[in-house]
């Protein structure tokens, strides 16, 4: 079936670079998204790429799909003490109509 | 233009009640989505709908819960006879009917506690 997986944790410095890592089950996925949540709030759209690209970059943001190995890759460069939140994984499904999310990442960026 | 819509944004009800969700989708979005997101997890789909018709309602628990998406007015989530499992953060999201513009953009949330 489809599947998402993220690391659960990662803890950096502010002003280093942040990778946080998902993999995907369903090779068929066109679309693959980074959302961000704040602790109470609800998901912010990050960014998002589709299945026939392999980079994307947004300003600080820096997005790599390996298809081969169904592998997504989210870069926050610099990081800031203001990026400190929950970063989830998501594909669209099969069917086109759901997204499938991983459990999130929560990031922490000390100063 | 105002995001996805969502109140209210806290709920408490005792085991028995019922809970009313209402979702007010982005203006120009006719697709509407909702997921739950039970504690330290993920969003998981419940139901996909457009104006007045389920498209998907794979995710949604065969009995208490049901969805619906009028002519005029917000989609409503309808839980009814809670139960303390039902104690979650019920997002919902919209996105345009094109093809090809998937995305869906997300609301705040609303935080459902059953006592």
């Amino acid at each position: 079936g489809e599947d998402v997986e993220q690391s659960l944790f990662l803890s950096v410095r502010e002003g280093d670079s942040s990778v946080i890592n998902c993999t995907y089950t369903d090779s068929s996925s066109t679309y693959l998204y980074w959302y961000k949540q704040e602790p109470g709030a609800g998901l912010q759209l990050l960014t998002y790429i589709f299945s026939n690209m392999d980079m994307k970059q947004d300003q600080r943001l820096t997005v790599l799909l390996n298809k081969k190995d169904k592998h997504l890759s989210l870069r926050i460069a610099d990081t800031q003490t203001g990026d400190s939140a929950i970063y989830f994984c998501a594909e669209l499904n099969q069917a086109g109509t759901a997204l499938i999310f991983g459990k999130g990442t929560t990031l922490s960026v000390s100063s | 233009n105002a995001g996805v819509m969502q109140n209210p944004r806290h709920l408490v009800r005792r085991r028995g009640q019922e809970a009313r969700l209402r979702c007010s989708p982005m203006k120009g979005h006719s697709h509407v989505y909702w997921y739950r997101q039970l504690p330290e997890e993920g969003l998981k789909f419940m139901v996909y709908l457009q104006k007045e018709n389920i498209i998907d309602e794979s995710g949604m628990p065969k009995e208490r819960f049901s969805a619906e998406f009028p002519k005029e007015g917000p989609s409503i989530l309808r839980i009814q006879q809670v139960v303390r499992g039902d104690s979650a953060a019920y997002f919902c999201a919209s996105r345009t009917g094109f093809t090809g513009l998937e995305t869906q953009y997300f609301g705040p949330g609303t935080r459902l506690l059953v006592l």
